[in-house]
């Protein structure tokens, strides 16, 4: 799986769009992007994954640039619940089989404040 | 998406001793994973166990310290044996569907 880099905190004002970068400049053609978070003493959530397109749901939107080698999850309206880890991870998912499971590197720690 | 539990939710062990932990899916699944997070680290995967066939476990694991059954579709085990204070972790249950998704944590301190 491609590594991916993440900066290891951020801060964003309740209300207002939270943006989290990452970068995967090694990811090959069949990995996706999945983005998943881990609000504290609970099990990771998952978000959202995209493989080229942007994608938008219930949580959030993802938006990969066209060459592939970064994305970012907005959340469009961050609330004092979306304190939490995310995790950019790149992966072949689903359609890897075993081999598509995933490996988490450090995330970033979003702080959402009143 | 899947519905997982796990049991314990937490567990004080003394060194030497082993604890298994139980994991229960809502639906059937082929592939489950067990993860490890350390206090204040990211999550690692110990090992990928497919009903049917015997775990396979990631570099710095091994069978021996960490046993793993999986006797059907829904159900899965993993036991920390002869534990140490280093064993102190949080332990996940994870299964893949569509997407991947993850218990709720073991969280285990050994004394």
């Amino acid at each position: 799986d491609a590594k991916t880099t993440q900066p290891p905190s951020m801060d964003c004002a309740e209300g207002r769009a939270a943006n989290l970068p990452c970068n995967h400049s090694t990811i090959s053609g069949n990995e996706y992007v999945y983005w998943y978070r881990q609000i504290h003493s609970q099990g990771p959530q998952y978000i959202i994954h995209g493989l080229k397109n942007n994608e938008t749901n219930e949580m959030a939107s993802l938006i990969i640039t066209e060459d592939r080698k970064s994305s970012t999850l907005i959340l469009p309206h961050a609330t004092l619940r979306d304190t939490a880890v995310y995790y950019c991870i790149a992966s072949l998912g689903a359609y890897g089989g075993s081999q598509g499971n995933l490996i988490f590197g450090k995330g970033t720690k979003l702080s959402v404040k009143p | 998406s899947a519905v997982i539990s796990q049991k314990p939710s937490r567990d004080i062990c003394q060194r030497g001793t082993s604890l298994t932990i139980q994991c229960q899916v809502d639906s059937q699944v082929t592939m489950m994973f067990w993860y490890r997070q350390q206090p204040g680290q990211s999550l690692t995967l110990i090992a990928t166990a497919n009903q049917g066939s015997e775990a396979t476990y990631e570099s710095g694991f091994v069978i021996d310290k960490f046993p793993i059954s999986r006797p059907n579709l829904t159900f899965s085990t993993l036991t920390v044996s002869n534990m140490s204070p280093e064993d102190s972790s949080i332990y996940l249950c994870s299964v893949k569907q569509d997407e991947q998704y993850f218990g709720p944590g073991t969280r285990l301190t050994v004394t």
